[in-house]
């Protein structure tokens, strides 16, 4: 079983740069999220969706964009990385479409802004 | 806005022991609370979840429980084994929160010496 599988693993952008963290999971979930986590400052919800064509911000969804065209996928863009998105990002997702269930997470991509 | 704490924020114990790490919510208005588990360069794995009508949960050597008039959960380990060690994060769904995601507390992070 797949689960939620991240890519890429690692990255490093200049800033400026965008690109694209890509999430799918097999696991026909309505409910999927995008988190970074920090040191010091635990995990924190960037946007979420609740079903394919619906997204929503989270606590901290500046400079980040997403769609959901597909049940399975949920990408999260960087349209002009800045130093300070240099993170941990992890993409979870739920069984429940409210988010309410166990939610179960990728292995995280690891960006570097430089 | 809605904050959870956990104690220690770092703990070390001979193999064997049992031993409880904590976690506190300002809401008792949760509709759900989980544990989860950090391994270095992974991403969270979910222990247990219990729902805001449950006292407890159990799963193997695990066992979490619930009090949400005094704002606690603890996770109970028995007999503590050196491939437990890994950060150990509790996460609230609150009863308003919604699909809006889990507020996470930052961590015990457990070494468990053989």
């Amino acid at each position: 079983n797949a689960g939620v599988t991240q890519t890429p693993k690692f990255q490093v952008l200049k800033t400026g740069q965008s690109m694209t963290l890509q999430c799918a999971q097999d696991m026909n979930h309505e409910y999927m999220s995008w988190y970074r986590q920090d040191p010091g400052m635990g995990l924190r919800l960037i946007h979420y969706s609740v079903g394919a064509g619906i997204t929503d911000q989270g606590e901290v969804p500046n400079g980040y964009n997403v769609s959901r065209s597909t049940t399975e996928d949920f990408p999260l863009r960087l349209l002009s990385a800045a130093p300070s998105q240099t993170s941990v990002y992890f993409c979870a997702s739920s069984p429940r479409a409210g988010g309410t269930g166990e939610l179960f997470f990728g292995e995280g991509s690891r960006l570097t802004v430089l | 806005k809605q904050e959870v704490t956990q104690i220690p924020a770092a703990l070390s114990v001979p193999e064997g022991e049992n031993l409880v790490l904590n976690c506190s919510f300002t809401d008792s208005a949760i509709y759900n609370l989980q544990w989860f588990r950090q391994d270095p360069g992974k991403g969270l794995t979910s222990l247990l979840l219990i729902q805001s009508s449950q006292r407890e949960q159990t799963s193997g050597r695990l066992n979490a429980s619930l009090d949400k008039s005094s704002g606690r959960s603890t996770l109970y380990i028995a007999a503590s084994q050196p491939g437990d060690s890994a950060t150990y994060l509790c996460a609230v769904n609150y009863s308003g929160g919604g699909a809006d995601g889990l507020t996470f507390g930052k961590g015990t992070h457990l070494i468990i010496q053989p």
